[in-house]
């Protein structure tokens, strides 16, 4: 079944400089790769998600590229702040088993 | 518009005790999923279901029984808990399977001791 990998564990970025998260899975078959936040407290909430017939989604700070020949996506968040700070979670899934597997997660500390 | 909602919040159970926890969504979802989330292991599916009557088991299912009797009400069943099932619960629903946004509720915390 699909396995997903998930870089760094933990991540600090100063306020105002970009942060980056990147994410492989194993199963080509792997279509829709949304990326979720949590915060203290709470359930996941999604942030932002790509379609495997697209390299690359943009919204407003957050972005997300895909490339598909060496199965990896990335989370880049840019102009980071402190709202930032929050625990951050790629996953995969496929039309063959309908099942969305997720990363260990990213915990985002944003430093003042 | 509720949303997501799980039942209990926080729960206490010693060793071999059963109990539910109660999932219901009130957005006309056919897709319903139960995580588990422990410390350094992300978030781990343990049953999903497609619609009313059809269930199916994720990761880590072994311990775990689940029923789709209503589009509403997913409701995940520990039949004799164990310490490792210690762990925060997560319920979800999306309008179409996995590959659309999934809707999380608030999460049930569960200590078997």
């Amino acid at each position: 079944g699909e396995n997903v990998e998930q870089h760094p564990s933990t991540l600090s970025v100063q306020e105002g400089d970009s942060a980056v998260i990147k994410c492989t899975y194993s199963d080509s078959a792997s279509n829709y790769f949304p990326w979720y936040k949590q915060e203290l407290g709470k359930g996941p909430q999604l942030i932002i998600d790509i379609r495997s017939n697209v390299g690359e989604k943009k919204d407003q700070r957050i972005a997300v590229t895909l490339n598909k020949t060496a199965k990896h996506f990335s989370l880049h968040i840019t102009e980071t702040q402190p709202e930032d700070s929050a625990v951050y979670f790629c996953a995969a899934s496929t039309f063959r088993d309908d099942k969305i597997i997720f990363g260990k997660g990213t915990r985002l500390h944003i430093l003042p | 518009n509720a949303g997501v909602t799980q039942t209990p919040k926080f729960q206490v159970l010693k060793t071999g005790q059963s109990m539910t926890l109660q999932c219901a969504q009130d957005m006309n979802h056919e897709y319903m999923s139960w995580y588990r989330q422990d410390p350094g292991m992300g978030l781990r599916l343990i049953h999903y279901s497609v619609g009313a009557g059809i269930t199916d088991q994720g990761e880590v299912p072994n311990g775990y029984n689940v029923s789709r009797s209503t589009t509403e009400d997913f409701p995940l069943r520990l039949l004799s808990a164990a310490p490792s099932q210690t762990s925060v619960y997560f319920c979800a629903s999306s309008h179409e399977g996995s590959r659309t946004e999934a809707f999380f509720g608030q999460g049930t915390r569960l200590t078997v001791v």
